[in-house]
């Protein structure tokens, strides 16, 4: 059972556009909410991660908006290049992480 | 080498035979993590070390499955009589704090075909 809901699977987007992924919980423990990127071949790496006490993170072209009230947070990335090609996928902790599904976000030249 | 590190990065063994993926985590990363991932799934946890605490094996999915990790460094994930559906990446993280909490570092995978 999947605690951590994403989605959408798939986007594909013109460089500069914003991708936007979405991500729902259930479990109100979940206190860590980070993002993972994965190229392919690779295994995935931190992007950005948020606590549940604030409501928005940016770092660079990338943010997270979170809701607590509605248990979803989100990630935009502003400005996509084509270099952000890659699979991201949300997570959440209470003691262990558990991750959604994975979105494959394409970026067109 | 600074980062997780992985071995084999890829394995094809029959249907039936017991495979072992080894794991060599960041020096001084007291967390270690196991996780599957299969074609079009997100990471499936399987079993969490931390420091000298009992491993939290939750995420096994059956008793053929086993991990042990000596001297709170290196990991092994064993595999016993290999089933087709055990075909998956099995990524090994390890990380500076536990609990879930702080960045994980991955390593690239161990890729596991079972024919």
């Amino acid at each position: 059972q999947q605690q951590v809901k994403q989605s959408p699977q798939s986007l594909i987007v013109q460089k500069g556009g914003i991708p936007i992924i979405n991500c729902a919980y259930e479990n109100t423990a979940f206190d860590y909410f980070p993002w993972y990127q994965q190229f392919p071949g690779k295994g995935p790496a931190l992007l950005i991660a948020i606590r549940p006490d604030v409501s928005e993170k940016k770092e660079g072209r990338f943010t997270i908006s979170f809701n607590k009230s509605a248990k979803q947070f989100s990630l935009h990335i502003m400005d996509s290049q084509p270099g952000d090609s890659a699979t991201y996928f949300c997570a959440a902790s209470d003691y262990k992480l558990s991750f959604g599904a994975g979105t494959t976000v394409t970026v067109r030249a | 080498g600074a980062g997780v590190s992985q071995s084999p990065s890829n394995k094809v063994t029959e249907k039936g035979k017991d495979v072992e993926l080894r794991c060599d985590p960041i020096s001084g990363h007291t967390a270690l993590y196991w996780y599957r991932q299969s074609l079009g799934q997100g990471l499936e946890f399987l079993i969490y070390f931390q420091g000298n605490s009992a491993p939290d094996k939750s995420g096994l999915p059956s008793d053929r499955f086993s991990a042990e990790r000596t001297g709170g460094s290196v990991s092994t994930l064993t595999i016993q009589r290999t089933q087709q559906e055990d075909s998956a990446v099995y990524l090994c993280a390890s990380s500076l704090e536990g609990r879930g909490v702080g960045e994980l570092f991955f390593g690239e995978g161990s890729r596991l075909t079972v024919l």
